[in-house]
């Protein structure tokens, strides 16, 4: 099974600024990872797939790189809305594994 | 629009069993594998499942192969789970939730479903 390593648990970050969040596979995946938004109480919801590809209706600020093993979601300006946990998965291979999550918090 | 309604959570008992189901539309289904995916109160997201449009192949992750089925009906644009010999740590929130579906370039998740198992 496919590993997938989260860092960190939790981010910091003041509205406005920059948020960097990663995602690490315990074997190359080529591009085949998406990052997911959750809010509380709400299912998660689809920012980035392809590893870099914003799906529909997701802001520009939201941007996705990496391949391989090692992979980055980058939130470019923090908005209010945007405190939540992010999840990265990889859909390279069975079973489907889904990151241990990182909380973006306000500082 | 594309629509996932889960239902047949419940509370069970450990041993026993449950089946859920998704009712979905808005999307050509029968051109669609489609999985299940199941989150633990505050932990992430758990794949479960997988059936292919056709109805096979089939994947399970390890903590159910042998306890769950999947199953779907294209004629009903629905996909099933047959929960058996359910467990204490089987208590989650269950989704069904779609692959990229082309013609809206997301991914697509019911409101899910609550199996609580417990005496």
């Amino acid at each position: 099974e496919i590993v997938m390593t989260q860092s960190p648990a939790t981010l910091s970050v003041s509205p406005g600024e920059r948020a960097t969040l990663s995602c690490r596979a315990s074997q190359s995946i080529g591009n085949t990872l998406a990052w997911y938004q959750q809010k509380p109480g709400q299912a998660p919801s689809l920012l980035i797939y392809g590893a870099s590809t914003r799906a529909t209706g997701i802001p520009a600020r939201f941007s996705g790189s990496g391949s391989g093993t090692e992979f980055t979601l980058t939130i470019s300006s923090l908005q209010s809305e945007d405190f939540a946990v992010y999840y990265c998965q990889q859909y390279n291979d069975w079973p489907r594994t889904f990151g241990r999550g990182t909380k973006v918090e306000i500082k | 629009e594309v629509q996932l309604v889960e239902s047949g959570g419940d509370l069970v008992q450990p041993g026993g069993s449950l089946r859920l189901s998704c009712a979905t539309s808005g999307f050509t289904f029968s051109d669609y594998g489609m999985n299940w995916v199941r989150q633990a109160p505050g932990e992430g997201p758990e794949w479960l499942s997988h059936i292919s449009s056709g109805g096979s192949p089939i994947y399970y992750a390890d903590s159910v192969e042998g306890r769950f089925t999947i199953s779907r009906d294209n004629a009903k644009k629905s996909v099933y789970l047959q929960m058996n010999s359910l467990r204490a740590e089987d208590t989650a929130v269950y989704y069904c939730v779609s692959p990229l579906i082309i013609a809206t370039k997301t991914v697509h998740w019911g409101q899910g479903t609550l199996v609580t198992v417990s005496s």
